[in-house]
């Protein structure tokens, strides 16, 4: 079964800390994986999108990595801000389909 | 990058009536899809609006429900009928070209 999962389901830190988060999948066929931020409210924005033969890629304080053969994806945020307060979702594309990870709630405090 | 306008952002209606939500997009693009995100939950596929003719729905979700619209290439419509508190949550339009896939800001929807 075509699936994505994410953690931690929320998490909450210092402004200025670094954080992590976690997708692992188990769809097949792979086509490419994206980590959207999802602010409350709004329509999903793209932060990164890699293909299988992509191992790191970066947007700003953004990176993900995809390690295609253990189907695990991190999202490293460096220096929080307060405005890293929001849902980000890890979407991975198979053939015509679009399956999506529920997503972890981050909450950045001053 | 596609530009995406979805109207309205937000409504609450009462329960037994439809709404109509409008996706346009500032391209002509190929795949257009609708998604329902209840709250607390991640984004489940709706169907994808095809472009003259009908839409293709996902398992639990049906026509008579979820009537799509796709007049042409940049433009389409979600009515959500007959409404329930159940069908409370937020309504997204989304287009893609194979690679990138883009969302509208989304339509709150609040069914008393």
């Amino acid at each position: 079964k075509n699936q994505v999962e994410q953690s931690p389901q929320s998490l909450i830190i210092l402004e200025g800390k670094n954080c992590t988060l976690q997708c692992n999948y188990t769809v097949s066929p792979f086509s490419n994986l994206r980590w959207y931020k999802q602010d409350t409210g709004r329509g999903p924005v793209s932060l990164t999108i890699m293909t299988f033969s992509e191992n790191t890629k970066s947007n700003g304080r953004y990176t993900a990595t995809l390690d295609a053969d253990t189907k695990q994806s991190s999202l490293h945020i460096t220096a929080s801000q307060l405005s890293d307060s929001a849902s980000y979702i890890c979407v991975v594309a198979g053939t015509y389909k679009y399956i999506f990870g529920t997503g972890t709630r981050l909450k950045v405090l001053a | 990058s596609a530009v995406i306008s979805q109207k309205p952002s937000r409504d609450i209606c009462q329960r037994g009536t439809s709404l109509t939500i409008q996706c346009q997009v500032d391209s002509q693009v190929t795949m257009m899809f609708w998604y329902r995100q209840q709250p607390g939950q991640s984004l489940t596929l709706i169907a994808t609006a095809n472009q003259g003719s009908e839409a293709t729905y996902e398992s639990g979700f049906v026509i008579d429900k979820f009537p799509i619209s796709r007049p042409n290439l940049t433009f389409s419509t979600l009515t959500v009928s007959n409404m329930s508190p159940e069908d409370s949550s937020i309504y997204l339009c989304s287009v893609g070209d194979g690679e990138k896939l883009f969302f509208g800001s989304g339509t709150q929807l609040s069914v008393l």
